[in-house]
């Protein structure tokens, strides 16, 4: 089953508002990776956080990693139309395999 | 975007039939991934490949076989397609190690009848 919850499922915002989405494994990651998918496109890679407690930013992005390295989060400040689609967290436990999360869709109101 | 290319790009087919996915990517990249995506669920992997014919299971590979005679190449195949393998399905590349970068291709939408 899936091992990597993300919440939530969906979210609309007015442009402009703030947008977050979580990400949570019952087990310690080695990695955990974020990935933007646009309306009827393919996952494109955004941004790789490995150590505990890492935050990274780009531009409005910014990405969180748990103390516990558990737990992650992706912040968007002030929405643009050109922030909706689905982002997913993808965690890895060590070996070969990336777990996904269910994804968050995000639909952003001009 | 990395050179992955997936074919066909669409497909219907009854079920029962055989189907088979290829995977194409020109960056030399030594894993290849097969993913479905079904809303609710996310990307879940089907199998994976760390070489040419060396490939492991996923979490969702009951019904699906895949082989990898060259470095470019990576075929998904249903034996005998089911309604419950309608899905979208990705292929993925990473370069040498499995903690880098997945790059997908383009995707299948394959609809079984």
């Amino acid at each position: 089953g899936q091992q990597v919850m993300q919440i939530p499922q969906y979210q609309h915002v007015q442009e402009g508002e703030d947008f977050t989405t979580y990400c949570n494994s019952s087990t310690t990651l080695s990695n955990i990776q974020w990935y933007k998918q646009r309306p009827g496109g393919h996952p494109v890679f955004l941004i790789q956080l490995v150590k505990s407690g890492e935050v990274k930013k780009q531009k409005r992005l910014t990405f969180q990693f748990g103390e516990a390295k558990k737990n992650s989060s992706l912040h968007i400040t002030a929405t643009q139309t050109t922030d909706v689609g689905t982002y997913f967290c993808a965690g890895r436990k060590g070996g070969n395999k990336l777990v996904f999360g269910a994804g968050t869709i995000l639909r952003v109101k001009s | 975007d990395a050179g992955i290319t997936q074919s066909p790009r669409h497909k219907v087919t009854e079920t029962g039939t055989p189907v088979t996915l290829r995977c194409h990517q020109t960056e030399n990249h030594r894993y290849m991934y097969w993913y479905r995506q079904d809303p609710g669920h996310g990307l879940r992997l089907i199998h994976y490949s760390y070489g040419v014919k060396d490939t492991d299971k996923g979490e969702v590979s009951d019904g699906y076989s895949v082989s990898r005679s060259k470095t470019e190449d990576f075929l998904l195949t249903l034996e005998s397609a089911t309604s419950s393998q309608t899905s979208v399905y990705f292929c993925a590349i990473s370069e040498s190690v499995p903690q880098e970068t997945q790059y997908f291709g383009p995707g299948t939408r394959l609809l079984v009848l």
